[in-house]
């Protein structure tokens, strides 16, 4: 089972970068390490995923070291409406088994002006 | 596409009166997913389906939760009698994986039902 660990919060000011390391020692070779970030009253929504060295989308970027126990979401010049709780997992769907779907309690990053 | 649709977006009940919970699955997803999430307990996945069969529902918390998928458009969480601890906002989720025996998988997630049982 990949459990995983991030900051309960953290804070920020506009336009900064903000970096939310995950850590995930247990990762199994072929797990997958997936982002989603949640705004109050809504669902999860995904942001990026990743499997190994960097990715990058249009909304963030994901590093992941090449042991893999550990990923960061890198949020470049964030602003007020990034503010919002940040998920990270690890693994998904095989074997029929529900323990790598397991979201935690997040980081709640908090941008100010 | 409309995304995954849930209803009702708020229900209110009295303890002990049963809660039925509806979902609307992303058109050609054939995975399915309920969630809870509490302040105390953040999120936790109840049950999930894999074309329209109940895989795992061992985060079902009790005999008085049970959830159906009579077909890839629509599935139930019932609660039986409900109680004042059951009150949490609900999530529908659902995926279609990637090829490969442990593939990756995004979820896309319904706005949630907030149930408060009084």
């Amino acid at each position: 089972l990949a459990k995983t660990t991030q900051p309960i919060s953290m804070d920020s000011y506009e336009g900064q970068e903000v970096n939310i390391t995950c850590s995930h020692n247990n990762i199994a070779t072929n797990d997958y390490i997936t982002w989603y970030q949640q705004f109050p009253s809504q669902g999860p929504r995904f942001i990026i995923q990743g499997y190994k060295t960097k990715v990058t989308n249009e909304v963030a970027s994901l590093f992941i070291p090449a042991d893999r126990k550990s990923s960061t979401l890198s949020l470049p010049r964030v602003s007020l409406s990034d503010t919002a709780v940040y998920y990270c997992l690890v693994g998904g769907l095989y074997g029929g088994s529900q323990g790598n779907l397991i979201f935690g309690k997040g980081t709640k990053l908090s941008v100010k002006p | 596409d409309a995304g995954v649709i849930q209803s009702p977006r708020h229900e209110v009940t009295e303890m002990g009166q049963e809660v039925t919970l509806r979902c609307k699955p992303i058109s050609g997803h054939d995975y399915l997913f309920w969630y809870r999430q509490t302040m105390m307990r953040g999120l936790e996945l109840l049950i999930y389906f894999n074309n329209n069969v109940p895989i795992d529902d061992s985060g079902m918390p009790e005999d008085r939760f049970s959830a159906k998928m009579p077909n890839a458009s629509f599935s139930t969480l019932k609660i039986q009698p409900s109680e004042p601890r059951d009150s949490a906002v609900y999530f529908c989720a659902s995926s279609r994986p990637g090829t490969g025996f442990r593939s990756p998988d995004t979820q896309y997630f319904g706005p949630g039902t907030r149930l408060t049982v009084l």
